[in-house]
């Protein structure tokens, strides 16, 4: 069964620092890794896609890396902003998604 | 505009009633999902539907069941049965069901049991 675990489970940091979230899994058999943003009360918005052939995705300040071999992902925020504060979930898909619990994040003005 | 939609937003229940949670979705996607998430812990899959008239058992199916007699909506019943029902459930959609697919979720359904 795939496990899924993301460290640390909240982060606190000034405006204008970069970000980093991690992201493991035990089965590397995986088709693709997504990472998700939740605002408190709200839905899941996807925020980039990795399909297991390839090492990372890029969207704006956004740069997701993914090592398959060893089970890891990394989320990177560039510049952090206020905006930025959320909870940032990664699942990994082996036909289904399974889902860390979650980095909560704060951006402090 | 394409989405996901779910109603209620929040529904509050007496125990020992059925309570059905709706799911639509427009974006013609074939496969179709239900998750519960709880505080601290991530997404668990209840039930999936790849296809009209076809669904199985996720992860956490005690308590729960679903039919999908069209493709655009996907309804979930949490009945008597569910020991602990109280939590948020989030439906999603894809265009298929396994491989390199992105799943879309809709805005959630805060469910609280008393």
């Amino acid at each position: 069964k795939q496990e899924v675990t993301q460290i640390p489970a909240a982060l606190s940091v000034p405006e204008g620092e970069n970000l980093v979230l991690n992201c493991s899994f035990t089965d590397s058999a995986i088709y693709n890794l997504q990472w998700f943003r939740q605002d408190p009360g709200k839905g899941l918005t996807s925020l980039l896609l990795i399909q297991s052939s390839q090492r990372e995705q890029t969207s704006g300040r956004l740069n997701a890396s993914l090592d398959k071999s060893s089970g890891r992902s990394t989320l990177y925020i560039a510049a952090s902003q206020p905006g930025d504060s959320a909870t940032y979930l990664c699942a990994a898909n082996d036909y289904k998604l399974s889902f860390g619990a979650g980095t909560t994040v704060t951006v402090r003005a | 505009d394409g989405g996901i939609t779910q109603s209620p937003k929040y529904l509050f229940r007496k125990e020992g009633q059925n309570v059905t949670l709706s799911c639509e979705q427009n974006l013609n996607h074939d496969a179709m999902y239900w998750y519960r998430q709880d505080p601290g812990q991530g997404l668990r899959l209840i039930y999936y539907s790849q296809i009209v008239n076809d669904f199985q058992k996720g992860d956490i199916a005690e308590g729960y069941s679903v039919s999908r007699e069209k493709k655009e909506s996907f309804p979930l019943t949490v009945t008597s049965a569910q020991k602990n029902p109280t939590a948020f459930y989030l439906c999603a959609s894809s265009i298929g069901l396994a491989g390199a697919y992105e799943q879309y979720f809709g805005p959630g359904t805060r469910l609280t049991v008393t």
